[in-house]
């Protein structure tokens, strides 16, 4: 069972409202990744974080808005979302982040629906 | 150019058969191409992957063949089984990010 946990793992919102998503890595690794999952669409990567430090913003717009207060645990807050952001949110993490062949391991995911 | 286009986009098999998914790429800067496999509820974990200096690495049933010079991958799923039902995607890196196909959701009936 992987060692990536997400909460909470379905979620209903109004544009309106505010809320976080939740992953903690129980694995020791350094990295850690938010992506989105859309149908028919390839995994989109939206942050990362190496050593508690951003160091990629895949020009995701500001009404999502990662915290990354230690390297086991990640959070997306989610502010006036639009319908179109309804999709498979996935975190995973990796060792250091820094290799291109590090294997990333992926958490359930958070299926969001904004209404 | 980073993109990493698979296909086909679903994929029914017959318990016993052979699955082929197919992905190609256009940025020579790739060099390391795994395939992450997905069952519902799930997310996607690591299968297998290769490095363009070899032509086809096999692990148990799943085998990954790489065409260089084609900038073309593929995956073979020999002896199919139900249990293989998931969704596979290929991904290819060349610095420190990941790009990943669309996907193909296998069926594999008894």
């Amino acid at each position: 069972e992987t060692g990536v946990t997400q909460t909470p793992r379905h979620l209903v919102m109004g544009m309106t409202n505010k809320k976080s998503l939740k992953c903690e890595q129980h694995l020791g690794h350094n990295a850690m990744y938010w992506y989105k999952q859309s149908a028919k669409k390839p995994l989109e990567l939206m942050f990362v974080y190496n050593f508690k430090e951003q160091t990629e913003n895949n020009s995701v717009p500001s009404r999502f808005s990662p915290e990354c207060p230690n390297s086991s645990h990640l959070f997306l807050h989610l502010h006036t979302l639009q319908p179109e952001d309804s999709a498979l949110y996935l975190c995973a993490s990796s060792q250091t982040g820094g290799l291109k062949d590090e294997t990333q391991y992926f958490g359930p995911g958070t299926r969001l629906l904004v209404l | 150019q980073q993109q990493v286009k698979q296909s086909p986009q679903s994929l029914i098999v017959q318990k016993g058969g052979i699955s082929i998914i197919n992905c190609a790429y256009e940025n020579t800067a790739f060099d390391y191409f795994p395939w992450y496999q997905q069952f519902p509820g799930k997310g996607p974990a690591l299968l297998i992957a290769i490095r363009p200096d070899v032509s086809e690495k096999k692990e148990g049933r799943f085998t990954i063949s790489f065409n260089k010079s084609a900038k073309q991958f593929s995956l073979h799923i020999m002896d199919s089984q139900p249990g293989d039902s998931a969704t596979y995607f290929c991904a290819a890196n060349g610095t420190d990010k990941l790009i990943f196909g669309t996907g193909t959701r296998l069926q594999v009936f008894p």
